[in-house]
C-alpha cells in the first residue's frame, strides 16, 4: 500500500475552494519535494504541480500547492466542472528508494 | 512537443513474459532519466522502475525487482521494460514517463498488460 495518504474523495460546488491533503513521513515529504498529478477518467496522468508549489506553463493559477513538514496540500480555488478528476501527490522516498504516489483523491463538482 | 508512445502490451499467461517499448520524440532523449509507472484497473499509480540517461543506473520497486528489467536505446530514442515471471497482480496499464525538472513530467498514453490464464 502507498506510504502517502490522501482522502479518497473531495467535493465542492462551482466557485468553491477545495483542498486535498497528502500525509507522509520524514523519508518522503519531509526531505523531498512533492509533485501533484491530475488524471481524468480514461486518460494518462498529467503533472499539475512540481517542487511543492510550482505550476508548469498552461496550468491555471487556481491550482496551488504547499508543503509543511511531512504533509502537503493541493488547493483548487474557484472550482470548475472541468476540474472533476483524480488527483495524486508523489515524492521520492529515501528509505524505500522508490518514487511513491499518494492513494489518490477523486474530486467531484456538485 | 514532447511525445511518448508505449507499445507491446497484450494478454499473457501467468509465468509468461512480455517486452514493453516506449518511443520518445520532441526532446533530446538521452538528456533525461526515464521511468515506468503502472496502474492496475480501478487502482492508483505505482512507480516501478527508472533508468539514468546512459543506462548505467537503474532502480526498481520491490514488487518487480528480480523479474522486470528496464533498458534504453538512445540511438532509437526508446525505452524498454522486459517483464518476466508475470503474475495476475501485474495486470495494469503501463505508462512510460520522462523525468525532467521533476519526476514524471510527461507521460505516454499507456499500454495495457493483462495476465490471465
Amino acid at each position: 500500500q502507498s506510504v502517502l495518504t490522501q482522502p479518497p474523495s473531495a467535493s465542492g460546488t462551482p466557485g468553491q475552494r477545495v483542498t486535498i491533503s497528502c500525509s507522509g513521513s520524514d523519508s518522503n515529504i519531509g526531505y523531498n519535494t512533492v509533485n501533484w498529478y491530475q488524471q481524468f477518467t480514461g486518460t494518462a496522468p498529467k503533472r499539475l504541480i512540481y517542487s511543492n508549489s510550482q505550476r508548469p506553463s498552461g496550468v491555471p493559477d487556481r491550482f496551488s500547492g504547499s508543503k509543511s513538514g511531512t504533509s502537503a496540500s493541493l488547493a483548487i480555488s474557484g472550482l470548475q466542472s472541468e476540474d472533476e478528476a483524480d488527483y495524486y501527490c508523489a515524492a521520492w522516498d529515501d528509505s524505500l528508494n522508490v518514487y511513491v504516489f499518494g492513494t489518490g483523491t477523486k474530486v467531484t463538482v456538485l | 512537443e514532447v511525445k511518448l508512445v508505449e507499445s507491446g502490451g497484450g494478454v499473457v499467461r501467468p509465468g509468461g513474459s512480455l517486452r514493453l517499448s516506449c518511443a520518445g520524440s520532441g526532446f533530446i532523449f538521452d538528456d533525461y532519466v526515464m521511468s515506468w509507472v503502472r496502474q492496475a484497473p480501478g487502482k492508483g499509480l505505482e512507480w516501478i522502475s527508472a533508468i539514468s540517461w546512459n543506462g548505467d543506473n537503474t532502480g526498481y520497486a520491490d514488487s518487480v525487482k528480480g523479474r522486470f528489467t528496464i533498458s534504453r536505446d538512445n540511438a532509437k530514442n526508446s525505452l524498454y521494460l522486459q517483464m518476466n515471471s508475470l503474475t495476475v497482480d501485474d495486470t495494469a496499464l503501463y505508462y512510460c514517463a520522462r523525468d525532467g525538472v521533476s519526476r514524471c513530467d510527461y507521460w505516454g498514453q499507456g499500454t495495457l498488460v493483462t495476465v490471465s490464464s
